[in-house]
């Protein structure tokens, strides 16, 4: 069965550190996402893309976050210049295009953990 | 400010039995309903989708939905051990443009299925 899949699984970096976080979506899926999980808390969407182009960003999503999708298979999501808050749980989701499934299937998750 | 609220529980219920988890959500213009179910430390699982008023069954798992009441349910007979996680409520909440929109999550509930 088709899956999202997720690299890598853990990172540990320090304050200030670039991250690149990387994701491959089910391959006939157009529709990508991000979002994370803080210990304890909710998921929360951080931003869409579709059609090589940012959908949709929730206000997480500022100017330390982008997203890329640097060839046909790979999405990722980059953080600038990390902070001790974004220590979380990123999940990468992936659905169907326009008029199809909406359901978003999501990947194991990347830890990070900002020192 | 879009919601999506959930008991979070403990549920506590003996093996065998019926759990009974319930979602209310803010935006009365949503159009589609998930149920992820969470392990610690792991992403979230897709167990149901629904969009119609009513009731959607899938094998122990029965969703409900009633939008004039903006209210979701899942029930989940013959309760087994192994369906002890936390239940995540999700709704889709679309914008104008047909985009296919970013899920907001309710807090969870944990379940706890005693043998």
């Amino acid at each position: 069965e088709p899956e999202v899949t997720q690299t890598p699984s853990h990172q540990v970096t320090q304050m200030g550190q670039e991250v690149i976080l990387r994701c491959v979506p089910i391959s006939n899926h157009l529709y990508f996402y991000w979002y994370r999980q803080i210990l304890g808390q909710k998921v929360e969407f951080l931003v869409s893309f579709y059609n090589n182009e940012i959908s949709e960003k929730s206000e997480i999503f500022d100017d330390q976050f982008s997203v890329e999708r640097p060839d046909g298979s790979n999405f990722t999501l980059k953080i600038r210049s990390t902070k001790l808050e974004d220590s979380a749980m990123y999940f990468c989701a992936s659905s169907e295009g326009p008029g199809r499934d909406e359901t978003q299937y999501f990947g194991p998750g990347t830890r990070l953990l900002v020192l | 400010q879009k919601e999506v609220e959930q008991n979070s529980g403990p549920l506590s219920v003996p093996e065998g039995a019926i759990a009974s988890l319930n979602c209310t959500y803010s935006d009365r213009g949503s159009q589609s309903f998930f149920w992820y179910r969470q392990y610690s430390g792991k992403s979230p699982e897709l167990i149901m989708s629904i969009y119609s008023n009513g009731d959607k069954e899938d094998g122990r798992f029965t969703a409900q939905l009633n939008k004039a009441s903006q209210y979701v349910s899942l029930l989940i007979r013959d309760s087994q051990p192994s369906d002890s996680a936390t239940y995540l409520c999700a709704v889709n909440m679309k914008w104008y443009g047909g985009s296919q929109g970013n899920l907001i999550f309710g807090k969870g509930t944990k379940l706890s299925v005693k043998p």
